[in-house]
C-alpha cells in the first residue's frame, strides 16, 4: 500500500465554523507533513510531525492546529478561517524526516466563505 | 536566498512532440533534487536525483542533474494528451529536514 488517503476531497465552511482534514498512510512512514497550495502557485509547507512529535511549524497562524495521534494520521483542525484561507491541503508522508521522497495525498479543496 | 527556477511556466505542444523542462536552483547544502507530476490534484513523485550526469529514465520520462551548473532537465518523449500536467521540481537541503523548496511548476499542454 504506497497511497496517502485525504478526507474529505472537498470542504466548504463559514468563517465560524469548526471543522477537521484527515489524513492517512499505512505504508509504515515516520514523517507526516501538511502543505497548503494556492491555485497556479507550489505548495508550500505548513507543518512536519516526526515520530508523532510536531517538528517544523512553519509560523502557520493559530486557527490551523494539527495533530498526529498516531503513526498512520494527522489532523488539521480549523477553527475561524478567513477567505483567503481558501486552497488545496495537501498531506504527505515520508519514511522519515528529511528522506526525500515524499508521497502526497490527493488533497482537500478547501472553500472558506 | 535561496531560489529554485522552473521555465518555460507554460508550454504547449502537439502529441508527439518531445520536451524538456528546466529547473535551476540555488540553495546551500543541497541534497537532492526532486521532479513530481501534479495533474488535478496531488503531486505525483516521479524522480529523484542526487549525483551529477546519471540519467534516470521510467518509460517515456528521463531526467538528469547537472550538481556544477546547478540544473536539471526533464525529458518527456513521444508525449500524449496524458502527459499534460503541471510538473514541479523541488529540492531538499540536508540542513533544513523535510522542507521541500518548490519552483513554480511548469504547465504542460499537450494537444492531440
Amino acid at each position: 500500500d504506497t497511497e496517502v488517503t485525504q478526507t474529505p476531497k472537498h470542504l466548504v465552511m463559514g468563517m465560524t465554523n469548526k471543522k477537521s482534514l484527515k489524513c492517512e498512510q499505512h505504508m509504515g512512514h515516520r514523517a507526516m507533513y501538511w502543505y497548503k497550495q494556492k491555485a497556479k502557485k507550489p505548495p508550500e509547507l505548513m507543518f512536519v510531525y516526526s515520530y508523532e512529535k510536531l517538528s517544523i511549524n512553519e509560523s502557520v497562524p493559530s486557527r490551523f492546529s494539527p495533530e498526529c495521534p498516531n503513526s498512520s494520521l494527522l489532523n488539521l483542525h480549523l477553527h475561524a478561517l478567513q477567505p483567503e484561507d481558501s486552497a488545496l491541503y495537501l498531506c504527505a508522508s515520508s519514511p522519515i524526516q528529511g528522506s526525500e521522497t515524499q508521497y502526497f495525498g490527493p488533497g482537500t479543496r478547501l472553500l472558506v466563505l | 536566498e535561496d531560489k529554485v527556477v522552473q521555465s518555460p511556466l507554460s508550454l504547449v505542444v502537439h502529441e508527439g512532440d518531445t520536451v524538456t523542462l528546466n529547473c535551476s536552483y540555488e540553495v546551500t547544502n543541497f541534497r537532492s533534487l526532486l521532479w513530481y507530476k501534479q495533474e488535478k490534484k496531488a503531486p505525483t513523485f516521479l524522480f529523484m536525483l542526487t549525483s551529477s550526469g546519471i540519467e534516470k529514465k521510467s518509460g517515456r520520462l528521463s531526467s538528469i542533474l547537472d550538481k556544477k551548473e546547478l540544473f536539471s532537465i526533464l525529458n518527456i518523449t513521444a508525449t500524449q494528451t496524458g502527459d499534460s500536467a503541471v510538473y514541479l521540481c523541488a529540492v531538499n537541503r540536508g540542513s533544513t529536514l523535510g522542507r521541500l523548496y518548490f519552483g513554480r511548476g511548469t504547465q504542460l499542454t499537450v494537444w492531440p
